[in-house]
């Protein structure tokens, strides 16, 4: 079981908005530790598309954007398009346990 | 900029060591801006953090992997190195290297990642 928790799957139509949560605790994203989101399409290695809470890297669309709040972060991509489509994965820093990088479950988006 | 790309071995057997290194092209492994590490992902399911270590030495573990994990870095080879002692089937994955990119590593994110490589335990 993840320490981060994030819905297995959402899907949206082309153009719709969707929402990723990611649900942490006092020892993590409560604690102040930043959120970044990754991309992964099959097949291929993650990649960063959301990091330090809400900032994006260069060449990632501004159709997405992250926020945080409390124990919980969101990644809202608006104007789905079918290229969107991908596993993705939430991360931040733990500090129980003598500390640990720790990661969401992935969430999987479908373009319908 | 900064390159990954892994190496090592397909294929291991129950209760050997699995070796893998990583090569850094576009930087050096003795700079003080990262924090090399690994990361694994067992066939379709999630991402789990390794490990990561610093250019003086200091190592992070996965506390749940802490026993059987060690990174190490050859600054000759500007490579950096996970061995995984034990391994089971449940050791079956992709493993990525990958690196922390920030002054405080508790706030950092990973990237770049190597393309990552199979690494499957079965006799």
């Amino acid at each position: 079981q993840s320490v981060l928790t994030q819905p297995p799957s959402v899907s949206g139509a082309p153009g719709q908005r969707v929402t990723i949560s990611c649900t942490g605790s006092t020892s993590n994203i409560g604690a102040g530790y930043d959120v970044h989101w990754y991309q992964q399409l099959p097949g291929t290695a993650p990649k960063v598309f959301i990091y330090g809470n809400k900032n994006r890297p260069s060449g990632v669309p501004d159709r997405f954007s992250g926020s945080k709040s409390g124990t919980s972060a969101s990644l809202v991509i608006t104007g789905l398009q079918a290229e969107d489509e991908a596993v993705y994965y939430c991360q931040s820093y733990d500090s129980s346990l003598s500390g640990s990088w720790v990661f969401g479950g992935g969430t999987k988006l479908t373009v319908l | 900029q900064l390159q990954l790309q892994e190496s090592g071995p397909g294929l291991v057997k129950p209760s050997e060591t699995l070796s893998l290194t990583c090569t850094v092209s576009g930087g050096s492994v003795s700079s003080s801006a990262y924090y090399w590490g690994w990361i694994r992902q067992p066939p379709g399911t999630e991402l789990e953090w390794l490990g990561n270590i610093f250019y003086s030495g200091t190592t992070y573990y996965n506390p749940s992997l802490r026993s059987r994990v060690t990174i190490s870095v050859d600054t000759s080879k500007n490579q950096f190195s996970l061995k995984l002692n034990s391994v089971t089937a449940a050791d079956t994955a992709v493993y990525y290297c990958t690196t922390l990119t920030s002054s405080d590593p508790r706030y950092s994110w990973f990237d770049p990642w190597g393309q990552g490589t199979l690494v499957t335990v079965s006799s």
